[in-house]
């Protein structure tokens, strides 16, 4: 069966753009997570997700970082004016129960 | 404090078993140990869960004592694609999803 997809897979941008990364977590699943992870560290926590409603975003960085996911399955995370603190792999994981469920990750590089 | 501590890395042959462990020693009562694998350029993968004792599936074994400060990782007779970094999460969903960290997690590094 499919699992979570997230593009792109890559991504550059310079310093001051905005991206929008994008989660297709596994179908059915209420749950969706996105994580932060730098070169060489464990995942991070940022947001997550039960259906559309945002329970917990705690783990956002800053008021550049902007999660959605209007209709309770595809979600985008936002980034505006891009840093290159915020080069980092940015990780996408459903759940229907206690396992979560990653995608292969965006690495965005900030030039 | 960091919830958990895992050796930073561990060596092994292939056909070895290798046994990781995690130190948990202010594991709350309604938390849930939870392992994960990651390969390069790939996202965690779930090995395995556990509450108490022990728990066993396909791809390995988890061991609880009944203390639950620590738990141990058993995988058997490694091979080579094992190679991996290894993640031990405590915690309970119910409480909110930022309470599991990952943390630096193990390096596993299997020879021939």
């Amino acid at each position: 069966g499919a699992g979570v997809s997230q593009s792109p897979r890559y991504k550059v941008a310079k310093r001051g753009q905005d991206v929008a990364l994008r989660c297709d977590p596994i179908s059915g699943h209420v749950s969706l997570f996105w994580y932060q992870q730098a070169l060489g560290q464990g995942p991070e926590f940022l947001t997550y997700f039960q259906n559309e409603a945002q329970l917990d975003k705690s783990g956002l960085p800053s008021d550049r970082f902007f999660a959605e996911r209007p209709e309770g399955s595809v979600s985008t995370l936002k980034i505006q004016r891009t840093q290159q603190e915020d080069s980092a792999v940015y990780l996408c994981a459903s759940s229907l129960g206690r396992a979560l469920f990653f995608g292969p990750g965006t690495r965005l590089t900030v030039l | 404090l960091a919830k958990t501590t895992q050796p930073i890395s561990m060596d092994s042959y292939e056909g070895q078993e290798v046994n990781i462990t995690c130190s948990h020693n202010n594991i709350a009562t309604n938390d849930y140990i939870t392992w994960y694998q990651q390969f390069p350029s790939q996202g965690p993968r779930f090995i395995i869960q556990g509450y108490k004792t022990k728990v066993t599936n396909e791809v390995a074994s988890l061991f609880i004592p009944a203390d639950r400060k620590s738990s141990t990782l058993s995988l058997p007779r490694v091979s080579l694609s094992d190679t991996a970094v290894y993640y031990c999460l405590v915690g309970d969903i119910n409480s909110g999803y930022s309470t599991l960290t990952f943390g630096k997690g193990t390096m596993l590094l299997v020879s021939p």
